[in-house]
């Protein structure tokens, strides 16, 4: 009964594939999340959905293209690969912002590697 | 200037000691803060909401200055189990679906 889900937890990959991470959510949230935490461990958001729509880019090159079929999904695909971007990817998801109960609840992370 | 900033620490303390962690931010439309809290090689998850009143949970402590744009948190009577990361979490004010995460600030509980 794990609240967000994402698989696979690791990935390793050659560059200039094409992969994707899926994220699942049973938390009844509207709004989910892809995080980028680097080596430096710093997290970043890329992208924010809320209802299935795209709210927030955050400058993410157009390889990455999130997708959500539903409240409850939101993968990411990346085309061609590139060495940068090794990091670990988390998925998170939310009531959404002002509702009073905000709070992210986030997945265990996909450890991607590019070689 | 960043969008959210912490002192990276690291903060090295022995069991039983108190310590705080500050954290500021530019944006003052900001509508939500949160300490969470990032254990290695795990996915970060909530400490605590931050309230413009202070708040407290047990041995943790939040407060909000809106006015200097600054979040605290402290911690008391530390544990070695409270060795980690620990994350300030700013919502922004643009729809509030932009949250920004400070660099984090890592603390060590010796014993």
């Amino acid at each position: 009964d794990t609240a967000v889900s994402q698989t696979p937890k690791y990935l390793v990959t050659q560059m200039g594939n094409d992969k994707s991470i899926k994220c699942e959510q049973n938390l009844g949230h509207d709004t989910m999340y892809w995080y980028k935490q680097d080596s430096k461990k710093f997290l970043k958001i890329m992208f924010s959905y809320n209802n299935k729509e795209l709210i927030i880019n955050e400058t993410v090159p157009n390889r990455f293209s999130p997708k959500s079929p539903d409240k409850a999904h939101l993968n990411l695909h990346i085309n061609s690969l590139e060495l940068g971007d090794s990091a670990v990817y988390f998925c998170a998801s939310s009531h959404p912002s002002g509702s009073g109960t905000d709070t992210q609840y986030f997945g265990p992370g996909t450890r991607l590697t590019v070689l | 200037r960043k969008e959210v900033e912490q002192d990276p620490g690291p903060f090295n303390v022995p069991e039983g000691a108190t310590v705080a962690f500050n954290c500021t931010y530019s944006n003052s439309a900001s509508q939500s803060f949160f300490w969470y809290r990032q254990d290695c090689r795990k996915e970060p998850k909530l400490l605590m909401s931050v309230y413009s009143s202070g708040n407290e949970d047990g041995r943790f402590t939040a407060q909000l200055n809106r006015a200097s744009q600054y979040i605290s948190l402290l911690i008391r009577d530390s544990k070695l189990s409270d060795s980690a990361t620990y994350l300030c979490v700013v919502n922004m004010g643009t729809g509030g679906f932009k949250t920004i995460f400070g660099a984090g600030t890592r603390l060590f509980v010796k014993a």
